[in-house]
Parts: C-alpha cells; sequence; structure tokens
C-alpha cells in the first residue's frame, strides 16, 4: 500500500512564526504536492516538486516555500505564518510524469494560525 | 484555463439508491480523470483513474465513465449504503501533468 504521511494531523502557530509541514511518502514516487484546502474554493496547488532539488509554483505560491532535499519527503514551509494561511493542508504523491498515473493523498494538517 | 465544476454541490438520498454524480471540465486536452472520497476532516481516497482514452473504470458497486469530447464524467453508485457517505471529488490531469479539483459532491445516505 502507498503511504503519503503528513507530520501533525492538528497545528496551531502564532502570527509571524515560521511553520514547517512535513509529508514523506514510502513508494518512491517522483512527484509530490502540497494543496490547501478551503471551504467554498477547493483544493488548490501551492507548489509541486518533479525530482529531488526541483520545485515549480502552483496557482497559489505567495507566502509559501518548499524543499525537497531527499526523494520521499517534501516539505512546506510558512515563513511568517498569517491568519489567512488558516487552512486543511494535503500532501500528494504519484509515481511519475505519465498519464495513467494516479495521485495519492496523506490524511491531511489541519492548520490554525491565531 | 482548465475548469472542473461539480454538481450538484450537496445530496441526500436514502440507503438503497442508485445513484449519479456529475463532473464537468472546460479543456478536453487531458490525461486523466480520478474520482477521490474525502471523509470529514481527513485526506483523500483514490476511487477509480480513467485514462483519457477510455471510456469506464468499474470498482465493486463504483462505476465511472468519461466522455472527454463533451468534457463530462460519471460516477455512478449502486445499491447506496450509509457508510457511502462522504465528498466526492473529481479531479482531471491537464496537459502539464498537474490535478485540477473540482468542488466535490457531498453525499449523505440515510439509513
Amino acid at each position: 500500500d502507498v503511504k503519503v504521511t503528513q507530520s501533525s494531523r492538528y497545528l496551531v502557530k502564532r502570527t509571524g512564526e515560521k511553520v514547517f509541514l512535513e509529508c514523506v511518502q514510502d513508494m518512491d514516487h517522483e512527484n509530490m504536492f502540497w494543496y490547501r484546502q478551503d471551504p467554498g474554493l477547493g483544493l488548490r496547488l501551492i507548489y509541486f516538486s518533479y525530482d529531488v532539488k526541483m520545485k515549480e509554483k502552483g496557482d497559489i505560491p505567495e507566502g509559501y516555500s518548499v524543499s525537497r532535499e531527499k526523494k520521499e519527503r517534501f516539505s512546506l514551509i510558512l515563513e511568517s505564518a498569517s491568519t489567512n494561511q488558516t487552512s486543511m493542508y494535503l500532501c500528494a504523491s504519484s509515481l511519475e510524469w505519465l498519464p495513467n498515473t494516479e495521485a495519492f493523498f496523506g490524511q491531511g494538517t489541519r492548520l490554525t494560525v491565531v | 484555463k482548465q475548469e472542473v465544476t461539480q454538481i450538484p454541490a450537496a445530496l441526500s438520498v436514502p440507503e438503497g439508491e442508485n445513484l449519479v454524480l456529475n463532473c464537468s471540465f472546460t479543456d478536453s486536452a487531458i490525461y486523466n480523470l480520478q474520482w477521490f472520497r474525502q471523509d470529514p476532516g481527513k485526506g483523500l481516497t483514490s476511487l477509480l483513474l480513467i485514462q483519457s482514452s477510455q471510456r469506464e473504470q468499474t470498482s465493486g458497486r463504483l462505476n465511472a465513465s468519461l466522455d472527454k469530447s463533451s468534457g463530462r464524467s460519471t460516477l455512478y453508485i449502486a445499491a447506496s449504503q450509509p457508510g457511502d457517505s462522504a465528498t466526492y471529488l473529481c479531479a482531471v490531469m491537464d496537459s502539464s501533468y498537474k490535478l485540477i479539483f473540482g468542488s466535490g459532491t457531498r453525499l449523505l445516505v440515510r439509513p
């Protein structure tokens, strides 16, 4: 079974803090993604990575950065957390850039910024 | 820009009914379409993936169809059960290999 594990289910952080969200996958997948999910807005892509040390901006990268030093780990960084970054964050991975590749998701991290 | 729409936004049915969830997309240049299930406060679970060259896929009581030329997909759930209650999301993989999601259909199956 593919497993995508996010380090925390729930986080509460203060405005201005630097926040790290960690995601690890155990299936040697090339691609990893970070999404945020908000009521009425659905899932929106923040960043993705198709290889170690490679990253691409998604639709809403402002206020975020990412790190992929190892193939299995993809970190999302909130440089200075703000209340509008309160959201559910979802990590996903997929095998490679092929038409039949299936995406697998982690359990999500519910982040609250106060 | 690819847009994915799901109708209805919410659906409530009695147990045992067969039901259809709809997904439409604006750009037919897709590689695949994937249906997911999401339980409250949880991540997404992949249900079915249909490649662009395929017309349908089946898994147990679930059947998903794809009509790429008209930009539509349906998820058919047979003999619905209370345990099917969840939000169902469809997503298309666009020409840049990114997944574009719809807003989902919240399904409630009443005992």
